[in-house]
């Protein structure tokens, strides 16, 4: 049972340019969530999307990024306009529908590494 | 929203010393609580959770506690090796919509042989 993956493992973008960050659910999970980690810091939620609906975007900054979960595919976190300080890890993690398995669990993804030069 | 705060930032033991790190949550609805163990470079990893039915739980020489009147949930670790060396995370979520997890600052754990 494959985990979370997520491509691409590292990125490098220019200031400017558009970040694209995939993630595919584990088997069976339903729900995916995104996470960034500054250098040497904790992870701050971003979003929480099931398959075709946001459900909690609180986290996301509210100009450049945007998120989403179509019904067939990955979801994808997108982010405009690179900036030097959008330079951080990008976790995926997903869990299963609540009340289904192992309820609030959640699993991550190996992350994504965006470097902004 | 939910605010957790983690305590210590940075923690050295001795290599068969215990470790404690301790957090507590603000949001009285929160009722999972897991710890994550990450690896320079690498994703959280889940080592041990615990809800809000449960006091203690144990597995091997990792052991959390809950004290949900005092909203706070701990982390120990027993007979401390090397390689527990790693940044620890604790984390706390509510049900529902609000599931998604709210982490602490971390805990940079040496261990030292």
């Amino acid at each position: 049972n494959a985990g979370v993956m997520q491509n691409p493992r590292h990125l490098v973008r220019r200031r400017g340019q558009e970040a694209r960050l995939r993630c595919s659910p584990m088997k069976g999970h339903s729900h995916v969530y995104w996470y960034r980690q500054l250098p040497e810091e904790g992870l701050k939620f971003m979003v929480y999307l099931q398959k075709e609906n946001i459900i909690d975007e609180s986290g996301m900054p509210k100009e450049r990024f945007s998120a989403e979960f179509p019904k067939e595919g990955p979801s994808i976190l997108r982010i405009q306009q690179v900036v030097r300080g959008d330079s951080a890890a990008y976790f995926c993690a997903s869990s299963p529908r609540p009340g289904q398995g192992s309820g609030n669990t959640i699993y991550f993804g190996e992350g994504s590494w965006l470097t902004v030069v | 929203g939910e605010n957790v705060e983690q305590h210590p930032s940075t923690l050295s033991v001795q290599e068969g010393d215990s470790a404690v790190i301790k957090c507590t949550y603000s949001d009285s609805a929160s009722n999972y609580f897991p710890w994550y163990k990450q690896e320079l470079g690498k994703r959280p990893q889940l080592i041990i959770d615990i809800r809000s039915n449960v006091g203690e739980k144990k597995d091997q020489r990792i052991a959390v506690t809950l004290n949900k009147t005092a909203k706070h949930f701990s982390l120990h670790i027993t007979e401390t090796q090397p390689e527990d060396s790693a940044v620890y995370f604790c984390a706390a979520s509510g049900p529902g919509s609000a599931r998604q997890l709210t982490f602490g600052s971390g805990t940079q754990l040496t261990v030292l042989p």
